[in-house]
């Protein structure tokens, strides 16, 4: 059974600095793609990243460009996602999100519960 | 980026109706060669994150009841829920995995009337 546990979210001030984390487990890492997308409150699903199932390659969305960082450690079953630069409009739900394929351009198969991160002073 | 419009934002449904929501594209997410359409549909209820119903446009995940299919090509697709049930009442997206950022539509709120 896949299983996606995300953790890190919390409360943070403007301009700081978050790592969220994913443990994935039920399926071999290294064959899927992982993304991240997140939910602002009351708002739609917004895609932020996704990082190939080698790790070599990484897409980000225009928003978070050079402020956030995706990785992944196959040997841990896990993904990462580094927030730096943190803004106001950065508060969302963080979902971790299987891609049912070893490459970006396939569809969501799993999701996780999703973590918090609430940016405020 | 492919900006993706769905249509109506909320509808209110009788149980056992037909419940239809669209889902246009601003380019085409067919991908040719491999005559596939790069689109899937999620539901999202309240509190929980989504989850996968259909893809390739057309194909039902597991488990997903067959009351649920999608349909469409190229830049124009519909997701048609056949009898509503009162479990059904969600959020639903479609989003494009043609091209990165891959973008969701804004979201079908379904009531039962």
């Amino acid at each position: 059974e896949v299983q996606l546990l995300e953790s890190g979210g919390g409360l943070v001030q403007p301009g700081g600095s978050l790592r969220l984390s994913c443990a994935a487990s039920g399926f071999t890492s290294s064959s899927y793609a992982m993304s991240w997308v997140r939910q602002a409150p009351g708002k739609g699903l917004e895609w932020v990243s996704a990082i190939s199932g080698s790790g070599v390659s990484t897409y980000y969305a225009e928003a978070v460009k050079g402020r956030f960082t995706i990785s992944r450690d196959n040997s841990k079953n896990a993904l990462y996602l580094q927030m730096n630069s943190l803004r106001a409009e950065d508060t969302a739900v963080y979902y971790c999100a299987k891609i049912a394929g070893a490459s970006p351009l396939y569809y969501f198969d799993y999701w996780g519960q999703g973590t918090l991160v609430t940016v405020s002073s | 980026d492919i900006v993706m419009t769905q249509s109506p934002d909320s509808l209110a449904v009788s149980l056992g109706e037909r419940a239809t929501i669209n889902c246009k594209s601003s380019q085409s997410v067919l991908y040719s060669s491999k005559n596939k359409n790069y689109l899937a549909w999620y539901q999202q209820k309240p509190g929980q994150p989504p989850k996968l119903l259909i893809y390739w446009a057309s194909t039902r995940e597991s488990g997903v009841p067959d009351r649920f299919s999608g349909s469409g090509s190229g830049t124009d697709f519909t997701l048609t829920i056949s009898s509503l049930q009162a479990e059904d009442v969600a959020i639903y997206y479609c989003q494009q995995h043609y091209s990165t950022p891959q973008t969701f539509g804004q979201g079908t709120k379904v009531e039962i009337k």
